[in-house]
């Protein structure tokens, strides 16, 4: 079945300094990554998403490029900020599945000053 | 930005209890989802819908109910209530396109002692 993996529970990193938090999957269908971030107390939201083969798409200095011969979509960032602090959840969608995510673990990310 | 709303935001019942958890949408979107978050597990569908009347199980079903009676709500049914069931359910809407993101309630964080 469809899966998505992310490897590192928890990355604690100081200002400033680049970041990639690790996400591959796992599909026999044509597939739709995302990226949501969860802020403390709040709800997910969508951070970026892509269907399009070794393109890199961004949002709010995050970036992150789907590789469909390695089934990966790593997120990135340059230079994190204290309010990159949260948790990030790649997810996965086929193009068939009429509408059903499945998400990784999730990855918590902390930025110290 | 498309609204979802979730009642309760917290609950506390006793096990062998019901519990039911309510999810609004003004979004007018066709398809509903209830995840539940917990540590180390990401978000894990239970059940969502593809429109009023219709339910389909999810990845964790088990234990759960769900009821679609129009396109605006979506319920989350416990009819015997575990202590394994205390977790944090999140209700979500989207469209129909693979490539349309979720919006996410607040989410009810759900005790049961």
């Amino acid at each position: 079945g469809d899966s998505v993996t992310q490897t590192e529970g928890l990355v604690t990193l100081t200002k400033g300094l680049p970041v990639m938090l690790n996400c591959t999957y796992q599909t026999t269908y044509s597939p739709f990554l995302f990226w949501y971030v969860q802020h403390l107390n709040e709800a997910p939201k969508l951070l970026l998403k892509s269907s399009t083969d070794n393109k890199r798409t961004e949002h709010q200095g995050f970036y992150a490029t789907l590789h469909k011969s390695s089934s990966s979509f790593h997120l990135q960032k340059s230079s994190v900020q204290l309010s990159d602090s949260a948790l990030y959840f790649c997810a996965l969608r086929r193009g068939s599945a009429l509408g059903r995510l499945h998400f990784g673990a999730g990855t918590q990310l902390i930025v110290i000053p | 930005e498309a609204a979802v709303t979730q009642s309760p935001r917290n609950k506390v019942a006793v096990t062998g209890g019901k519990v039911t958890l309510s999810c609004n949408q003004t979004n007018n979107h066709n398809n509903m989802y209830w995840y539940r978050q917990d540590t180390g597990h990401g978000l894990r569908l239970i059940h969502y819908s593809y429109g009023a009347g219709s339910t389909e199980k999810g990845d964790i079903p088990d234990g759960y109910k769900a009821s679609r009676p129009s396109q605006e709500n979506f319920s989350l049914i416990l009819e015997l209530a575990t202590p394994s069931q205390t977790s944090v359910y999140f209700c979500a809407s989207g469209g129909t396109d693979s490539n349309e993101r979720l919006f996410f309630g607040h989410g009810t964080k759900l005790s049961v002692l």
